[in-house]
């Protein structure tokens, strides 16, 4: 069965500091996704990663993932307010059925980020 | 304007009487989804569907049905809500079950089973 664990938890860090999130999971998959969710809110998508050694940077965020090590990391660079949320790592879980395949998503317990001044 | 609708967004009910939640897609997406979200466990997938008459159990599809009669409709049915049934549902469509697909998430229906 595969697992998908974040951590921390919780992160509460002030502005201007970096911070790393990490994302583990325990069967071998090809594909990573990071989400966002604002308080109250859906969840948008914030990074595909389809390959071992897959970089993406959007803005202060930075993600990686390493299939070998089956560990994704987000990495939060002088973090401001605005990136306050929980963020969510998934990761595909293949599914052979007898005449199709599909995938799921299988997705961590989140990390809620707090940034404080 | 794409997107992923659920109503009703908000809904309280007593245990036993049945609901559905509706989701509707507009952007021609094959894939569709339901996830509850629990605090501490994160989304957990209850149904899901790969196109028109397609449908399988998600990890927690116990208490639920589902029907995917149109490509673009895919309701979530609770024919007996109980308690543990609280939780926040968020429905999912994507354009193909694999590839590159970003799933798109609707904006949640927060149902409270008394």
């Amino acid at each position: 069965e595969l697992k998908v664990e974040q951590n921390p938890l919780f992160l509460s860090m002030q502005e201007g500091k970096n911070y790393t999130i990490y994302c583990n999971y325990s069967t071998t998959s090809d594909r990573l996704y990071w989400y966002r969710q604002d308080p109250g809110k859906s969840l948008e998508s914030l990074f595909v990663l389809l390959s071992n050694g897959a970089v993406k940077q959007e803005g202060r965020l930075m993600a990686s993932l390493d299939t070998k090590a089956r560990l994704s990391t987000l990495h939060i660079t002088a973090a401001v307010h605005d990136l306050s949320a929980t963020y969510f790592c998934a990761v595909d879980g293949h599914i052979k059925h007898d005449f199709y395949n599909t995938d799921k998503l299988i997705f961590g317990t989140g990390t809620r980020l707090q940034v404080f001044p | 304007e794409a997107q992923v609708t659920q109503n009703p967004r908000y809904l309280i009910t007593v245990t036993g009487k049945k609901l559905t939640v509706t989701c509707s897609q507009n952007m021609n997406h094959e894939y569709m989804s339901w996830y509850r979200q629990d605090p501490g466990l994160g989304l957990r997938q209850i149904y899901y569907s790969m196109n028109v008459e397609v449908t399988d159990k998600g990890d927690v599809p116990e208490g639920y049905k589902v029907s995917r009669k149109e490509k673009r409709n895919f309701p979530l049915i609770l024919e007996s809500p109980s308690p543990n049934q609280t939780s926040l549902y968020f429905c999912a469509s994507s354009p193909r079950p694999r590839g590159t697909d970003t799933q798109y998430f609707g904006p949640g229906t927060r149902l409270t089973v008394l």
